[in-house]
């Protein structure tokens, strides 16, 4: 059966310093989204892709966020400087279609930010 | 404001049934999911509803009433396995919104 991947499974960096984190979504879905989720707390969006921009972000994404999908098979998530709070597991997911309802997960990169 | 409430958690002996109740406030709504999370797992989908109504699925059923903005989830037959965190979810435009989350522990 097909699956989301990610890597790294768990990234420990400094404050202050870049991370990219990495998802391979199901090769022929097109919406492509992150998400993250602090430690006992709930799932929260922050970004979602398509045809290669864009498509919403929440609050959470500023500027030190950025995506990007490299080639046809990568899509990336940049925290250009990274700050404790970011300290989290960080989802890809993708979908075949926007009328598709079933979000296909990966298993998360833990990121720690000491 | 945007917000989903659910119980923090339910407990439960094997074989019973438990339901595990939603409540939204979103400006958009598309449809409810219901996804399961292991602990350090990844969340997995179990149900959607976009229509009033129960849809059935195995052991699990969701229930959705847009005019009061309320869903819920009845799993039955609980097994050991099922003891997870239950999230519902929102469906607004494509990105979806998460509710609090209940931890489901299931005993012998």
């Amino acid at each position: 059966e097909p699956e989301v991947t990610q890597t790294p499974s768990h990234q420990v960096t400094q404050m202050g310093q870049e991370v990219i984190l990495r998802c391979v979504p199901i090769s022929n879905h097109l919406y492509f989204y992150w998400y993250r989720q602090i430690l006992g707390q709930k799932v929260e969006f922050l970004v979602s892709f398509y045809n290669n921009e864009i498509s919403e972000k929440s609050e959470i994404f500023d500027d030190q966020f950025s995506v990007e999908r490299p080639d046809g098979s990568n899509f990336t998530l940049k925290i250009r400087s990274t700050k404790l709070e970011d300290s989290a597991m960080y989802f890809c997911a993708s979908i075949g279609s926007g009328s598709s309802h079933e979000q296909y997960f990966g298993p998360g990169t833990r990121l720690t930010v000491t | 404001g945007q917000s989903l409430e659910q119980p923090s958690e339910v407990t439960a002996v094997e074989g019973a049934i438990v339901q595990i109740n939603c409540t939204y406030q979103t400006s958009g709504f598309y449809g409810l999911s219901w996804y399961q999370q292991h602990d350090g797992g990844a969340p997995t989908f179990l149900s959607y509803n976009a229509l009033d109504g129960l849809e059935e699925t195995g052991r699990f059923s969701s229930f959705l009433s847009r005019s009061d903005s309320y869903g819920y989830l009845l799993l039955q037959e609980l097994q050991m396995k099922d003891s997870a965190s239950y999230f519902c979810a929102v469906r607004d435009t494509d990105k979806l919104i998460f509710g609090t989350g209940t931890r489901l522990q299931v005993f012998p």
